[in-house]
């Protein structure tokens, strides 16, 4: 079945560093990709998404490129900053008469001052 | 525009019981989605209504089920707690079902700690 794996975090950068959270998944077809946050005591907001590949999503300086051939969705952001400290989820959508999203185990991201 | 509410925030239960957990969607959304949110097993898909109508289920025990009203406010409920029910369940909204991808918005989720 369709499947989402994301490097195990905890990752902890200092601020003004560079940031990447690598995903890859596994489907049949040709999914939508996603990044999501989620903030403490909150839920999943949508950062960005591409729905066929080479399409790059971006949202708040967050980058991702949709990678067909290494089946990959890598998040990447050039300076982090203390806000950005969240939760991040990949996942993918197939569609096929369902809203389901499939997700990643989610990453926890600490930036320090 | 109102976003997704989730009611109660905070339920705390004993082995045994049920349990019921609601969501009213944005405004105009049909599809409303469950989720399963644990440290272990991360955000797993519990089922999706639309239209009144499960489309789709997860792979959960047949204590998890759900409804839709024609308002399509949501209730999903759990009977015979057991431990591992203790989660966070998300409740996510979408403005219409189709091939393509519709965002999905989620709302703060309803944290259930079973003891």
């Amino acid at each position: 079945g369709d499947s989402v794996t994301q490097m195990e975090g905890p990752v902890t950068l200092s601020e003004e560093a560079f940031l990447t959270i690598n995903c890859t998944y596994t489907a049949t077809g040709y999914p939508s990709l996603f990044w999501y946050v989620q903030y403490p005591g909150e839920g999943l907001q949508l950062l960005l998404k591409a729905t066929k590949a080479d399409d790059k999503g971006s949202n708040k300086g967050f980058e991702a490129t949709y990678r067909k051939e290494t089946t990959s969705f890598h998040l990447e952001k050039g300076s982090v900053q203390v806000s950005d400290s969240a939760v991040y989820f990949c996942a993918l959508y197939r569609g096929g008469g369902s809203e389901k999203l499939v997700f990643g185990k989610g990453t926890k991201l600490t930036v320090n001052p | 525009k109102a976003g997704v509410t989730q009611t109660p925030r905070y339920l705390i239960k004993t082995r045994g019981q049920q349990v019921t957990l609601s969501c009213s969607p944005i405004s105009g959304h049909r599809s409303v989605s469950w989720y399963q949110q644990t440290p272990g097993q991360g955000l797993q898909f519990l089922f999706e209504y639309f239209s009144e109508t499960q489309r789709n289920k997860g792979n959960f025990p047949g204590r998890f089920s759900g409804r839709q009203f024609s308002n399509s406010r949501s209730e999903m409920n759990v009977s015979t707690l057991e431990l591992g029910d203790s989660a966070l369940y998300l409740c996510a909204s979408s403005l219409v079902s189709g091939g393509h991808y519709n965002e999905q918005f989620f709302g703060p989720g309803t944290r259930l700690t079973v003891l």
